[in-house]
């Protein structure tokens, strides 16, 4: 089972909402990543947990705000966002380490008002 | 200049015929090359996986890298309407971070025409 679920599949938010996003894998997979995607374009890395740690963030701004609860939950926070933050919210996972295949969930489409 | 260039099409192709695509890349540290079809509004699903240079089948689909160009190429034979769809190749390398960063490239529409 390649499976990654995300929920819920659209969002639309106020920009002074506060609202999460979630990721759930049982591949046991020890490492996951948000990714942001805009229409027409690739995905952009925002965020890697490894082993559960934070490991890498693209300098996104803080009103993204990740979490890894456990080995198979991942959420993204998020809080007064901009309308230029509509987007596809992709989450992925892989084993970690070096040349891993990444299995990407169907996304969470967010609207900004 | 980007590290991953890819043609961003759409390309057009009748039913039935074999679907080309490919990426070149600028980094020679890139080891492990992946392709992934992404549906519109959908996420994005892993379809091939090689490492280094060489072939590698499945199906209907050919995966073909070439370290020494810094090209990579994937086939699509037989190609149905059902494989109509945006294309991205991805590809990461010998880092030390924790985790796996992959660079894509623009992805390539195609669309194959009944």
């Amino acid at each position: 089972d390649t499976e990654v679920t995300q929920t819920p599949k659209h969002l639309v938010m106020g920009m002074t909402n506060k609202k999460s996003l979630k990721c759930e894998q049982h591949m046991g997979h020890r490492a996951m990543y948000w990714y942001k995607q805009k229409a027409k374009k690739p995905p952009e890395l925002m965020f890697v947990y490894s082993y559960e740690k934070l490991s890498i963030n693209e300098s996104v701004p803080s009103r993204f705000s990740p979490e890894c609860p456990n080995s198979s939950l991942l959420n993204l926070h998020l809080h007064a966002l901009q309308p230029e933050d509509s987007a596809l919210y992709l989450c992925a996972s892989s084993h970690p380490g070096q040349g891993t295949e990444q299995y990407f969930g169907p996304g969470t489409r967010l609207t900004v008002t | 200049q980007k590290e991953v260039e890819q043609d961003p099409g759409p390309l057009s192709v009748p039913e039935g015929a074999i679907v080309s695509l490919n990426c070149t890349y600028s980094n020679s540290a890139f080891q492990y090359f992946m392709w992934y079809r992404q549906y519109s509004r959908k996420g994005p699903e892993l379809l091939m996986y090689t490492y280094s240079s060489g072939n590698k089948e499945d199906g209907r689909f050919t995966a073909q890298v070439d370290k020494s160009s810094k090209y990579i190429s994937l086939f699509i034979r037989d190609s149905q309407p059902s494989d109509s769809a945006t294309y991205l190749c991805a590809m990461s390398g010998l880092i030390k971070a924790a985790g796996n960063k992959l660079t894509f490239g623009g992805g390539t529409r195609v669309l194959v025409k009944p």
